[in-house]
């Protein structure tokens, strides 16, 4: 166990919808992470914030979005849906900036399926 | 652009024997690190070993050693007397800095241990 956490574990949606992921860090751990992973383009990088200011962006869809609160968790918005966003998402979590140092750790992953 | 090349998609190994999981990487940059994740059947990703690319001996973690070849741009990670656990995907993973972050992941290669 990571210390990282996710919810839900899984979600099954609709094209067109809009969905929430959300993830609560480490104790002490002040950057978040989103990643995907869907089956023909392994683990890509979303995004990432650090305490509460977005830090670094990675192949993030205008349709996607993400915000860090005050006690740290983070929640990850996926709207207007496709079916290829179907796909594991992944939050991870680290103490510092995200510097060359700075070990992620990863959550169990949501589950999201769009019929 | 960045890039990290996993070339083998699947592996397997004997119980007790050693294997060795190759992967590459193309940068520009000359401060980097890099990263071995495993991804068990569970989907949580585990931090097996990492590697300062300013450091020129190989990483170690108990079974688990790095074969770090800057100037090749080779990372190849070997297993020694590999245990029926160590079955999981793996993944090669580079994080560097360059005005921003970025974490590139390689595609992976399933293990699989042997009885």
């Amino acid at each position: 166990d990571s210390g990282v956490t996710q919810t839900p574990k899984h979600l099954i949606t609709a094209t067109g919808q809009r969905v929430t992921l959300r993830c609560s860090p480490r104790s002490g751990d002040l950057s978040v992470y989103w990643y995907q992973q869907s089956l023909d383009q392994g683990l890509q990088f979303l995004i990432q914030y650090y305490n509460g200011e977005e830090r670094a962006k990675g192949n993030i869809l205008e349709r996607f979005s993400a915000q860090q609160f005050p006690d740290l968790h983070s929640e990850l918005n996926l709207s207007s849906l496709e079916l290829g966003d179907s796909a594991l998402y992944f939050c991870a979590s680290s103490v510092g900036t995200g510097g060359l140092s700075d070990t992620q750790y990863f959550g169990p992953g949501t589950r999201l399926t769009v019929l | 652009a960045q890039t990290v090349t996993q070339s083998q998609p699947e592996m397997s190994v004997q119980e007790a024997e050693t294997v060795t999981l190759s992967c590459t990487y193309d940068t520009s940059e000359s401060n980097y690190y890099l990263f071995w994740y495993k991804q068990p059947p569970s989907r949580q990703m585990i931090l097996v070993i990492r590697q300062e690319a300013y450091k020129q001996q190989n990483a170690t973690e108990n079974r688990f050693s790095v074969n770090f070849q800057k100037a090749a741009k080779s990372f190849s990670l070997k297993i020694s007397d590999s245990q029926l656990g160590d079955t999981a995907m793996y993944f090669c993973a580079f994080i560097h800095t360059s005005g921003t972050y970025k974490y590139i992941f390689g595609t992976g290669t399933r293990l699989k241990v042997l009885a």
